[in-house]
């Protein structure tokens, strides 16, 4: 089985500094990743993805990932946050002919004035 | 637009009662799913659906039951069977074709309490 680790389960930080959510999967298999941002009450938005390719990958709002098959990690990074961009996170992994997904366990970002 | 539409969006229980949570996608998507979330643990897998009349169980699946009869409905029963109701459910579909690659679409999730 597929295990999804987000080390951080809140992240502070001030508007305008840059930040990093940290993603590490477990997978000796290719694996497609993906972020997804939860804002509070509603469902999950898609961020971004990496199915192959480049491994920097770029998504909507100014955010970016990279993927590091030797660390097997997927960091979430932002160069500037706003205020708009407090909410959860989440990590994603899935493989093989049909997307089972697996999710870790969130990072709250709590971006303060 | 398409998209995914769950009710209720709140609903309240008391203990030993049955309730379902619909799903309704206008997608045309195969794959539906059900997830559960609880706090600091992310979303957990309860069932899934690849096609019509056919479902497979999840890591959660005790205490809970679905029904795929229509592509696009997915209803979940919270039975009376499941000891610890309370928590977030989020429905989601995707096109289930091919690979791995395919993008989850999400629910607006419904919020159970059990009273």
């Amino acid at each position: 089985a597929q295990s999804v680790t987000q080390l951080d389960s809140q992240v502070p930080v001030f508007e305008e500094a840059p930040v990093e959510l940290r993603c590490n999967y477990s997978s000796s298999v290719s694996v497609y990743l993906f972020w997804y941002v939860q804002y509070p009450n509603q469902g999950l938005q898609l961020l971004l993805k990496y199915l192959s390719g480049s491994t920097l990958v770029k998504g909507i709002n100014g955010f970016e990932a990279e993927f590091n098959k030797s660390q097997t990690s997927f960091h979430l990074r932002k160069p500037s946050v706003h205020i708009s961009d407090t909410a959860e996170y989440f990590c994603a992994v899935s493989r093989g002919n049909f997307n089972k997904f697996y999710f870790g366990s969130g990072t709250k970002l709590n971006v303060k004035p | 637009d398409g998209g995914i539409t769950q009710s209720p969006k709140y609903l309240f229980r008391k203990e030993g009662q049955n309730v379902t949570l619909s799903c309704e996608q206008n997608l045309n998507h195969d794959a539906m799913y059900w997830y559960r979330q609880d706090p600091g643990q992310g979303l957990r897998l309860i069932y899934y659906s690849q096609i019509v009349n056919d479902f497979q169980k999840g890591d959660i699946a005790e205490g809970y039951s679905v029904s795929r009869e229509k592509k696009e409905s997915f209803p979940l029963t919270v039975t009376s069977a499941q000891k610890n109701p309370t928590a977030f459910y989020l429905c989601a579909s995707s096109t289930g074709h091919g690979s791995g690659a395919n993008v989850l679409t999400f629910g607006a999730g419904s919020r159970l309490t059990v009273l």
